[in-house]
C-alpha cells in the first residue's frame, strides 16, 4: 500500500519567505508527527498530532511555525519568515494509534534550504 | 540537551562478520525503544524495537540488547550483507508522551563485500 508522502521533496527559499510542507500520512493513521533533522543530527520532535487534535507542539523552535491537520489527514508545516537556521531535513510520520511503541512510518521528507 | 546518544559516526565491517551498533541513554524513564534504519534520500524505516521490560528481541538477523542499568542498548547484525550499509537510529520513547520519539544522532554503516 502507499506509504507517507511528502511535497515538496526540496524546496529552496529566500530568507524572509514564507514556505508551505505538505504530509499525506498512511490512509487511516491516527496520529502523525513532525521532526526536523539537521545535517549531520537525528531527527528532533517539532509536534504531533492525534486526528485533527495538535496534542504537543512544545519542539516547534519559534512561533514562525505553525502546523496544522484540518481533517485529521494531510497536515501542513508552515514556516514564516524563514532564517538561515531553518535549513534542514523536516519529516513526517504516521502511525496506527497513539500507543507507546506503535511503529512510526516515516516519509522521504523535505529538504529546505533557505539562502 | 542529548538524552540519547549514539557514541560512533560510522563503523565499517567485512561482509559476513558481525556488526554491533551500539546507543545510550540518559533518561531512566524511556519505557520503549526502536531502531531505525536510513538510506540516503529516504526517510527512516523501522527496524526492530524492544520494550524495557525486556533485555533482548531477535527479528533475523537482527537482535537488539537493553541493559537498563548501564543505559546501554545494542543493535547486533549478524551475518552482515552489503545491503545493510546505511545510517542506522536509535530511538526511545518515554512513557505517556503520546509516542513522541528521542533520536540518537545516527551512526554510519558500511559493509565491506
Amino acid at each position: 500500500g502507499a506509504g507517507v508522502s511528502q511535497s515538496p521533496r526540496y524546496k529552496v527559499a529566500k530568507r524572509g519567505q514564507d514556505v508551505a510542507l505538505r504530509c499525506d500520512p498512511i490512509s487511516g493513521h491516527v496520529s502523525l508527527f513532525w521532526y526536523q533533522q539537521a545535517l549531520g543530527q537525528g531527527p528532533e520532535f517539532l509536534t504531533y498530532f492525534q486526528n485533527e487534535a495538535q496534542l504537543d507542539k512544545s519542539g516547534l523552535p519559534s512561533d514562525r511555525f505553525f502546523a496544522e491537520r484540518p481533517e485529521g489527514s494531510v497536515s501542513t508545516l508552515k514556516i514564516q519568515r524563514t532564517q538561515q537556521e531553518d535549513s534542514a531535513v523536516y519529516l513526517c510520520a504516521s502511525s496506527l494509534r497513539l500507543v507507546n511503541g506503535d511503529t512510526q512510518y516515516f516519509g522521504p521528507g523535505t529538504r529546505l534550504t533557505v539562502l | 540537551d542529548q538524552q540519547v546518544k549514539q557514541n560512533s559516526p560510522s563503523l565499517s565491517v567485512q561482509e559476513g562478520r558481525i556488526s554491533i551498533l551500539n546507543c545510550d541513554y540518559t533518561n531512566s524513564m524511556f519505557d520503549y525503544f526502536l531502531w531505525y534504519k536510513k538510506y540516503p534520500a529516504e526517510g527512516p524505516t523501522f527496524l526492530i524495537s524492544i520494550s524495557s521490560i525486556k533485555d533482548k528481541n531477535e527479528d533475523g538477523r537482527f537482535t537488539v540488547f537493553l541493559n537498563k542499568s548501564a543505559k546501554h542498548l545494542s543493535l547486533h547484525i549478524v551475518p552482515s550483507q552489503p545491503g545493510d550499509s546505511a545510517v542506522y537510529f536509535c530511538a526511545a520513547i518515554p512513557p505517556n508522551t503520546g509516542n513522541q520519539f528521542y533520536f540518537g544522532t545516527g551512526t554510519s554503516l558500511t559493509v565491506i563485500p
